[in-house]
């Protein structure tokens, strides 16, 4: 079956801009999760949606980045007016329910220039 | 900031090898854990979970042990294939939530 899937894979962004990275998590999964993966870097946790509700959202490093699920289903990513220490990989998980074995995407490579 | 602790490597080793990567965390509250495996420019995938009473599975072996608060893993008979980097991942769950904390992860290359 499909597995979690991820767009645009590569986004190159002025200083400034706003980006909206976009997440399909597996069909029926309830949880769906983001994280930032730096370079040389362990993926960094960002915020936790089950279905629709936003239950976590600690990770967020700051109020330019903003989640969305408003279905349940797909999810967006937003970040306002980006700054260069924004450059990273975007990773979205999705599991079954909240404590299961996550499964990521292929990640978004945003290069902020 | 970093509440999981690892060596990054990169371990060098030859095929055939054993291999241990060991992983330390802070929070004595982490509920469950896991080794996940990320190959380059890949997304991580879950390789094993980690119980108190080790468990097993083909060449990998993982461990944890809650009084030193480490996990570890061990790879025997290391082939090509192994290499990549690996993420040693604790979870905490509370309010709703469940975060998972991922060590910087260490790197192994077997070398033929």
């Amino acid at each position: 079956g499909a597995g979690v899937s991820q767009s645009p894979r590569y986004k190159v962004a002025k200083r400034g801009q706003d980006v909206a990275l976009r997440c399909d998590p597996i069909s029926g999964h309830v949880s769906l999760f983001w994280y930032q993966q730096a370079l040389g870097q362990g993926p960094e946790f960002l915020t936790y949606f089950q279905n629709e509700a936003q239950l976590d959202k600690s990770g967020l490093p700051s109020d330019r980045f903003f989640a969305e699920r408003p279905e349940g289903s797909v999810s967006t990513l937003k970040i306002q007016r980006t700054q260069q220490e924004d450059s990273a990989v975007y990773l979205c998980a999705s599991s079954l329910v909240g404590g299961d074995e996550q499964y990521f995407g292929p990640g978004t490579r945003l290069t902020v220039t | 900031r970093k509440e999981v602790e690892q060596d990054p490597g990169p371990f060098n080793v030859p095929e055939g090898a054993t291999v241990a990567f060991n992983c330390t965390y802070s929070n004595s509250a982490s509920q469950s854990f896991f080794w996940y495996r990320q190959d380059c420019r890949k997304e991580p995938k879950l390789l094993m979970s980690v119980y108190s009473s080790g468990n097993e599975d083909g060449r990998f072996t993982a461990q944890l042990n809650r009084a030193s608060q480490y996990i570890s893993l061990l790879i025997r008979d290391s082939k090509l294939s192994d290499s990549a980097t690996y993420l040693c991942v604790w979870v905490m769950s509370g309010a709703g939530s469940y975060q998972l904390t991922f060590g910087k992860g260490t790197k192994l290359s077997v070398i033929p």
